[in-house]
């Protein structure tokens, strides 16, 4: 079945170390996006990237990287930079849209990183 | 800038009984299209509906429709008839014509009642 795969669905680090999470798609989309939510909040973007090899910053790129090396696979690694980085992660992917705008965005089912 | 406000930061609804969640936008461009999504405690995010600014009917799509209104810059989506796995999280969510980026807004919780 196509899809998107995250992985760890939980991780636990220690304050000062980075971490990265996996995002793996096989629907051939070829963008693909970097979601965080807080606690009882929307989700607030990362980074995104329409094509291999290149990607751009969200509204909340701080402390955060990202690379796209292939299409299928969008990592995001939260560094030691990142003063709050306690949250839930989503990634997605977006097919072309119909008409003037954009296609609907596909989801993970995201990873839940905690720092302790 | 786009931003989506949705008010309502949860409401209880009966099993059955019809459920309006309110969504308001705000957006300089001509062009673009607004999505409802429903994420279940488990986090995942559903796609439910799309509407595009140059529709000319309201979207619908099985029991959710939506009701936009673009001079009052509203979609609110309408859920009839709903069921104890409606219970979740919703939300609006704006993109502009031509991108790929989405705006979400902070989301309504749903709690259906048996």
């Amino acid at each position: 079945d196509g899809g998107i795969t995250q992985s760890p669905k939980y991780l636990f680090r220690k304050e000062g170390q980075n971490v990265t999470l996996s995002c793996e798609q096989n629907l051939n989309h070829d963008a693909m996006y970097w979601y965080r939510q807080d606690p009882g909040q929307g989700l607030r973007l990362i980074y995104y990237s329409q094509i291999v090899n290149d990607f751009q910053k969200g509204d909340i790129a701080e402390g955060y990287s990202v690379s796209r090396e292939k299409k299928e696979s969008f990592p995001l690694t939260v560094t030691s930079a990142q003063k709050n980085p306690t949250a839930f992660y989503l990634c997605a992917s977006s097919i072309p849209g119909t008409g003037l705008v954009a296609g609907e965005l596909f989801f993970g089912e995201g990873s839940r990183l905690t720092v302790l | 800038a786009q931003k989506i406000t949705q008010t309502q930061p949860g409401m209880f609804v009966q099993e059955k009984e019809a459920v309006t969640l309110d969504c308001t936008y705000d957006t300089s461009d001509p062009s673009y299209g607004l999505f409802w999504y429903k994420q279940p405690s488990s986090g995942e995010m559903i796609f439910l509906i799309y509407q595009g600014s140059y529709d000319q009917q309201n979207a619908t799509e099985g029991r959710y429709s939506l009701n936009f209104q673009k001079a009052r810059k509203s979609a609110n989506l309408v859920i009839s008839a709903s069921q104890l796995g409606d219970s979740a999280m919703y939300f609006c969510a704006i993109v502009k014509a031509a991108g790929n980026k989405l705006t979400f807004g902070g989301g309504t919780r749903v709690l259906v009642k048996p």
